[in-house]
């Protein structure tokens, strides 16, 4: 079963505007990691931000900013002042519980920032 | 530069062909994995290593065989593989297998296999 769903293939904003990528998630595990990684061109997936089931606020790593929605099982990644570097392919993943080895992606975002 | 270095980076073989990919971390982590990413599809888990040990093997076609000889290294190892095993082959390692709560795993930048 999906356990990431990330909606949109394609996502386009302009430069300097805030774009906001879909993620939603299906686990009964109460404890879980959830993880959004870019992957440019040159392949590798680089680490953006992490949130834990149990943090009570929101994480926020400079430009980008996670709003967890625990009840809805949603965990949408907020870039804010696009610049043309964050176009990429944009992944969603989640980590379920001590013990588990398998983190799960989603299907990715490709978002292109426009000048 | 990441800290996880693979070689090659990109690599064409034939189906009747033996070649390896390496995988190399200096960051002391303990886990390294093993990842496929195919187009369209997303990434697929295919082995772990914890503390040089496999720890999970998803199911994954007796072509494709990992090691595992140092908590540095990590090799695939492919022969008689598919055109269907065509794919971007991504390495990543963590600091600890167990521990949930923790800033994410460090990707190498990917081995292009075409099978040809």
């Amino acid at each position: 079963a999906q356990k990431i769903t990330q909606t949109q293939p394609g996502m386009f904003v302009q430069e300097k505007e805030a774009v906001t990528l879909d993620c939603t998630y299906d686990t009964s595990d109460p404890s879980y990691g959830l993880f959004w990684y870019k992957q440019p061109s040159s392949g590798e997936m680089i680490f953006l931000i992490y949130q834990g089931s149990y943090d009570q606020q929101n994480a926020t790593e400079g430009r980008y900013s996670l709003n967890f929605q625990k009840a809805r099982k949603s965990a949408n990644l907020v870039i804010s002042a696009s610049q043309l570097g964050d176009s990429a392919m944009y992944f969603c993943a989640m980590r379920e519980g001590a013990g588990n080895n398998d983190m799960r992606f989603g299907a990715g975002t490709r978002l292109t920032v426009k000048p | 530069e990441t800290g996880v270095t693979q070689t090659p980076r990109h690599l064409v073989m034939g189906m009747t062909n033996k070649k390896s990919l390496k995988c190399e971390q200096h960051l002391g982590h303990n886990a390294m994995y093993w990842y496929k990413q195919s187009a369209k599809k997303p990434l697929e888990l295919m082995f772990v290593y914890s503390l040089e040990e496999r720890v999970e093997n998803n199911s994954v076609p007796s072509r494709f065989s990992p090691e595992c000889p140092n908590s540095s290294h990590l090799f695939l190892h492919l022969h008689t593989l598919q055109p269907e095993d065509s794919a971007l082959y991504l390495c990543a390692s963590s600091q600890d297998l167990l521990v949930v709560r923790n800033y994410g795993y460090t990707f190498g930048s990917g081995t292009r296999l075409t099978v040809v």
